[in-house]
């Protein structure tokens, strides 16, 4: 049992490559998130999914996209990278008590992903 | 102001010693979360609670909703608890997002 799986866990890009985080899940979680931890500033939510199918914006989603094809499967997307995002990047899943409440249940979090941009 | 504030931001104490970690948050929760991030390292989940206390070896968390406030305390403190403790609520008027504290750095010297 794997948990929550963040690939890859260090990456350094140029400004204006494109990249593409995955963070994979095998508990059958319903929720999936994605945060950026700086220095100072806690976890910020860029994106996060309810669901298979269905994705919603965060606290900071510009400059990143997201998809969720497969339940276990959450992408986080730069598509042109700026010295901005350089961050620790985090992904979590949880399962929904009652959805539509905030009812998430216990989060499971990766083991995070360093992206340096210069 | 923030939604979810921790008290003390940074926090250096003797092994041994018994540590308090406050939370206090000011929107409707369903449920408070714990979780722990060792330096370098990922976020663990130590609790999830949405009334009375759990404990779990020596640490003991509380939740008193009327007062919207959260404690984690650790008994017998050692230099391994060193770490950012944050504190995260489920808020049902947040549409299904947890909000985070911003942490507290804990240290316990040998």
């Amino acid at each position: 049992n794997a948990g929550v799986t963040q690939t890859p866990k260090f990456r350094v890009l140029k400004t204006g490559q494109s990249m593409t985080l995955l963070c994979a899940q095998d508990m059958n979680h319903e929720y999936m998130y994605w945060y950026r931890q700086d220095p100072g500033m806690g976890l910020r939510l860029i994106h996060y999914s309810v669901g298979e199918g269905t994705t919603a914006k965060g606290e900071v989603p510009d400059g990143y996209n997201v998809s969720r094809l497969k339940k276990q499967n959450f992408l986080l997307g730069l598509e042109s990278a700026a010295p901005s995002q350089t961050s620790v990047y985090f992904c979590a899943s949880s399962y929904s008590i009652v959805r539509g409440t905030g009812g998430t249940g216990e989060l499971f979090f990766g083991e995070g992903s360093r992206l340096t941009v210069l | 102001k923030n939604e979810v504030e921790q008290s003390p931001q940074n926090l250096t104490a003797q092994e041994g010693e018994f540590i308090t970690i406050n939370c206090s948050y000011s929107v409707g929760i369903s449920a408070l979360h714990w979780l722990q991030q060792h330096p370098g390292g990922g976020i663990v989940s130590l609790f999830m609670l949405s009334s009375g206390k759990k404990k779990h070896g020596r640490l003991i968390a509380t939740i008193n909703i009327q007062e919207k406030h959260s404690s984690l305390h650790i008994t017998a403190s050692h230099p391994r608890d060193s770490a950012v403790y944050i504190c995260a609520v489920s808020s049902w008027n947040r549409d299904d997002k947890i909000i985070f504290g911003k942490g507290t750095r804990l240290h316990i010297l040998p």
